[in-house]
């Protein structure tokens, strides 16, 4: 069945560094969608992909949809403290189910 | 305000107890869905709705049960038949079943079996 797998499963930085997590599925999808989890809280909707090779930017977070729509990422640039948490991917194929990565938590150092 | 309210937040169940977990939405979203979500991992799906009086089985749904009575309520059922409840439930939902519709999630519900 599809599946979405998402790397690193930690990732521990100094403020003011820079966070890659990486999405990859096993099937082409149709759109991504990134989700943020503050810790103790429910996953928030960051933003959605749908073209090939689209990227979008929201303040210090780029998001990237790969050329072959299997893979994604997010990059955040000069971590702060508030971007603490837990990043997950959610690809659909087409059709009504959504596949959610199992997440990248970011540990940021002050 | 709109949203996903679920309740309780916190729910401690005996052995061989069923458990309902309340999850209301005010937003007229069509889908809905329940998600298990163990300390530190992702989400796996246990049952979505796609339209009231209709639902499918997601990935671990053995050991739970819902119900779709009403467009705005889905509730949740932990049956004494799953093994390991402990864990963090999410209640969410879609304006349709369509692809890319954004999920909207509730606050969750911790439950833990004592």
């Amino acid at each position: 069945g599809q599946q979405v797998m998402q790397i690193p499963q930690y990732q521990h930085v100094q403020e003011g560094e820079d966070f890659t997590t990486y999405c990859n599925s096993s099937t082409t999808l149709s759109n991504i969608q990134w989700y943020k989890q503050r810790p103790g809280g429910h996953p928030v909707f960051l933003i959605q992909l749908v073209k090939s090779g689209e990227v979008k930017k929201q303040k210090r977070l780029t998001f990237q949809f790969g050329e072959a729509k299997k893979n994604s990422s997010l990059h955040i640039t000069a971590t702060q403290t508030t971007d603490v948490g837990t990043y997950f991917c959610a690809g659909q194929a087409g059709g009504f189910k959504t596949i959610f990565g199992a997440g990248t938590r970011l540990f940021v150092k002050a | 305000d709109g949203g996903i309210t679920q309740s309780p937040k916190y729910l401690f169940r005996k052995e061989g107890q069923n458990v309902t977990l309340s999850c209301e939405q005010n937003l007229n979203h069509d889908a809905m869905y329940w998600y298990r979500q163990d300390p530190g991992q992702g989400l796996r799906l246990i049952y979505y709705s796609q339209i009231v009086n209709d639902f499918q089985k997601g990935d671990i749904a053995e050991g739970y049960s819902v119900s779709r009575e009403k467009k705005e309520s889905f509730p949740l059922t932990v049956t004494s038949a799953q093994k390991n409840p402990t864990a963090f439930y999410l209640c969410a939902s879609s304006q349709t079943p369509a692809s890319g519709n954004t999920i909207y999630f509730g606050e969750g519900s911790w439950l833990t079996v004592v």
